[in-house]
C-alpha cells in the first residue's frame, strides 16, 4: 500500500518555465490537497479538491493551477515559474470527512523540493 | 474555521513531560481538535484527535476543558526523536469550511539531551 506518492521528488526550473507536479493516492480518498512549505511559514494550502472533477482555492492559489480528472490523482501546475515559488510542496489526501471530523486523518506524501532559478 | 493560537517554539530535555497548549476561543459546536506532527523533511502525520474531555493513545494525550476554548497536547517523557513541529487544527467538515484543511505555523518543539 503506497499511500500518497508525489512525483518528482526534486526539480530545478528556470524562471518562466512550466511544470506539473503529480500526486497519486491509492486509498480511494475523496479529498486531496496541495500545500507549500517555506522556512518559518508552516504549511500553507494552495488548492484543494473535495472530489473528482472539483477544485477550490486555498490560502495562496496565485500562480498555480490544479486538476482532478481522476479520483486518485491531483495535479499541480506552474504555468510560468517564478523564484518566489521555490519551496517544498506537499500533497495530502483524506477520507470523505476531510480530515477534521471524527476518526479521520490526512495522509501526506514525501514532498517535492522545487527550486526556481 | 476557528482561529488557533499556539506557541511558536518550545524547548525541553529528554525524559520530561511536554505540554503544548492551543487556544481556539471561537470553536464551533461541530468542531473537532486535531493535532499533527511533522519531522524535518517529511510531511505531517496525524497524532491525536478529540472533541471533549481527554483522549489518550500510544503517542500522546489530549486534554480539552469543558468550554473547549483551548486544548493541551501532552507528550510524556519526550526523547530526542520527538523534536518536530506540532500543529493544532480546529474545524469540521461542514458548510463553508468543507475541505479546508489549514495548518498554520505550528509549534517547533526541540528536545535537548
Amino acid at each position: 500500500n503506497a499511500g500518497v506518492t508525489q512525483t518528482p521528488k526534486f526539480r530545478v526550473l528556470k524562471t518562466g518555465q512550466s511544470m506539473t507536479l503529480l500526486c497519486a493516492q491509492d486509498m480511494n480518498h475523496e479529498y486531496m490537497y496541495w500545500y507549500r512549505q517555506d522556512p518559518g511559514m508552516g504549511l500553507r494550502l494552495i488548492h484543494y479538491s473535495v472530489g473528482e472533477g472539483t477544485t477550490a482555492k486555498g490560502e495562496v492559489p496565485d500562480g498555480y493551477n490544479v486538476s482532478r480528472l481522476k479520483k486518485q490523482n491531483f495535479l499541480l501546475g506552474l504555468e510560468s515559474a517564478a523564484p518566489s515559488q521555490t519551496s517544498v510542496y506537499f500533497c495530502a489526501s483524506s477520507g470523505a470527512t476531510g480530515g477534521l471530523s471524527a476518526d479521520t486523518e490526512a495522509f501526506f506524501g514525501q514532498g517535492t523540493r522545487l527550486t526556481v532559478v | 474555521l476557528a482561529k488557533t493560537t499556539q506557541p511558536i517554539s518550545m524547548d525541553s530535555y529528554e525524559g520530561q513531560e511536554v505540554n503544548i497548549t492551543c487556544s481556539h476561543n471561537n470553536i464551533a459546536t461541530n468542531d473537532y481538535i486535531t493535532w499533527y506532527q511533522q519531522f524535518p523533511s517529511q510531511g505531517p502525520r496525524f497524532i491525536i484527535q478529540g472533541y471533549k474531555t481527554k483522549v489518550t493513545n500510544e503517542v500522546a494525550s489530549l486534554f480539552i476543558p469543558a468550554d473547549r476554548k483551548s486544548s493541551t497536547l501532552s507528550l510524556p517523557r519526550v526523547s530526542l526523536s520527538d523534536t518536530a513541529v506540532y500543529y493544532c487544527l480546529v474545524g469540521s467538515d461542514r458548510g463553508s469550511t468543507l475541505g479546508r484543511l489549514y495548518f498554520g505555523r505550528g509549534t517547533q518543539l526541540t528536545v535537548w539531551p
